[in-house]
């Protein structure tokens, strides 16, 4: 257990749905970030969020769109998504975002597959 | 933000035996860590390794960071099977609010 926890742990969903992935951290970490980890693809960072406020987006399509209502839940909904987006979307956070403070926790991940 | 290089791509080797892995990157620290990646899961954090330190343990792990050459390794010692994971480093660069870049990691592989 690394204090991270994600829900659901696997998702199918149509291209037409709306879903939504949760994590949630008891750490009392200030950082939270989503990653997506393709098959056979180095690990992706999609979005940080630090003391609630997005500080990163790494050129993410507008089809995923993250929320952060407060430093300990980060939410990533998902709409009109593709089959490529198919893959294991990883939740971590850390203490800050520099330094020996980036050390980061993942959670288990939700695999997603989108039919 | 940087991206470390993981060598070699894969390893196989028999239990007990001892793993090392290297990591390169190429422009200057505030720190180095290691990550472990069981098949579908999420990564777990191993260890930090900060510039000014040259080695670190922490149970059967060893990481050596060797500044100078821009590169760390990884040495698991008595390897069991449950060591067999995809292992990444990720280097900290010293400017703020670094990213943290992962590549391609090393897929180590315990033969019982």
């Amino acid at each position: 257990e690394t204090g991270v926890t994600q829900t659901p742990r696997h998702l199918v969903m149509g291209m037409t749905n709306k879903k939504s992935l949760k994590c949630e951290q008891h750490l009392g970490h200030n950082a939270m970030y989503w990653y997506k980890q393709s098959a056979k693809k180095p690990l992706e960072l999609m979005f940080v969020y630090n003391f609630k406020e997005q500080t990163e987006n790494n050129s993410v399509p507008s089809r995923f769109s993250p929320e952060c209502p407060n430093s300990s839940h980060l939410f990533l909904h998902l709409h009109t998504l593709q089959p490529e987006d198919s893959a294991l979307y990883l939740c971590a956070s850390s203490q800050g975002t520099s330094g020996t403070y980036n050390e980061q926790f993942f959670g288990p991940g939700t695999r997603l597959t989108v039919l | 933000s940087q991206q470390g290089e993981e060598d070699p791509q894969a390893l196989s080797i028999q239990e007990g035996e001892n793993a090392t892995m290297n990591c390169s990157y190429k422009t200057s620290i505030n720190n180095l860590q290691w990550y472990r990646q069981n098949s579908g899961r999420g990564l777990v954090h191993l260890i930090l390794i900060r510039s000014n330190e040259r080695e670190k343990h922490s149970g059967r792990l060893r990481v050596t960071l060797d500044t100078s050459k821009k590169s760390s390794s990884l040495l698991i010692t008595a390897s069991r099977a449950a060591d067999t994971a995809s292992y990444f480093c990720a280097p900290i660069s010293n400017f703020g609010n670094e990213k943290l870049t992962f590549g391609t990691g090393t897929r180590l592989t315990i033969i019982p």
